[in-house]
């Protein structure tokens, strides 16, 4: 199948630092890629959906100017959790898709402990 | 927005035995069905997945039927093996760049 790369796959930061996450397509353009947000023991929650070239949609009850996503071409969606603080912490992981549903890939996932 | 529900939340079964895990979905408008497992701290493996102009896919192990008119799909797993324990999710999407909405899960333990 086709390959999503998710950077960092680990971050530990202070609490009121940034943290940049990269989601890019390995062997395909990705026209949407969804970020989605994982506590502990729980469902993958939907943060946002980006399409290239666009601003990204942001589901409800999630901050657009806390989580800044930005998916400037179609091989590469930038989340950037800004001023991030303890309750951030989480898993955060992307997919991608050229096709609808039935074509989407996962990244890896990013593990965000925030002191 | 669609909403999908799922049940059990934790099974665990003997080794040999079989699984089933349910999954309510409630927009009919809702055509694309599929299964994941997922391990601590690892990205979702896609297992099975089935469209709505279908009542039954298998593959080996693992089926999965769906029920349009109760909007229900359930996941079977025979023969259960000790690998199989994870964490598995229900999913539902409208098709097109719609994204996947994920049921709670379900933590199936296999026991030995």
């Amino acid at each position: 199948g086709a390959v999503v790369s998710q950077h960092p796959s680990r971050v530990i930061c202070k609490s009121g630092t940034s943290v940049k996450i990269e989601c890019r397509s390995l062997d395909f353009q990705a026209t949407t890629m969804f970020w989605y947000r994982q506590f502990p023991k729980q469902s993958l929650m939907l943060m946002a959906t980006s399409n290239e070239g666009s601003k990204a949609t942001y589901e409800q009850g999630v901050e657009k100017d806390k989580f800044l996503i930005n998916h400037a071409s179609l091989t590469l969606s930038t989340l950037t959790v800004t001023s991030a603080h303890p309750e951030d912490s989480s898993f955060y992981i992307c997919s991608a898709t050229s096709g609808g549903a039935e074509k989407l890939f996962f990244g890896s996932g990013t593990q965000l402990s925030v002191l | 927005g669609e909403n999908v529900e799922q049940h059990p939340s934790t099974l665990s079964v003997q080794e040999g035995d079989s699984a089933v895990i349910k999954c309510t979905y409630s927009d009919s408008a809702s055509n694309y069905f599929p299964w994941y497992k997922q391990e601590l701290g690892k990205r979702p493996q896609l297992i099975i997945d089935i469209r709505s102009n279908v009542g039954e896919k298998k593959d080996q192990r693992i089926a999965v039927t769906l029920n349009k008119t109760a909007k229900h799909f359930s996941l079977h797993i025979t023969e259960t093996q000790p690998e199989d324990s994870a964490v598995y999710f229900c999913a539902a999407s409208m098709g097109g760049n719609t994204p996947l909405v994920f049921g709670k899960g379900t933590r199936l333990s296999v026991i030995a």
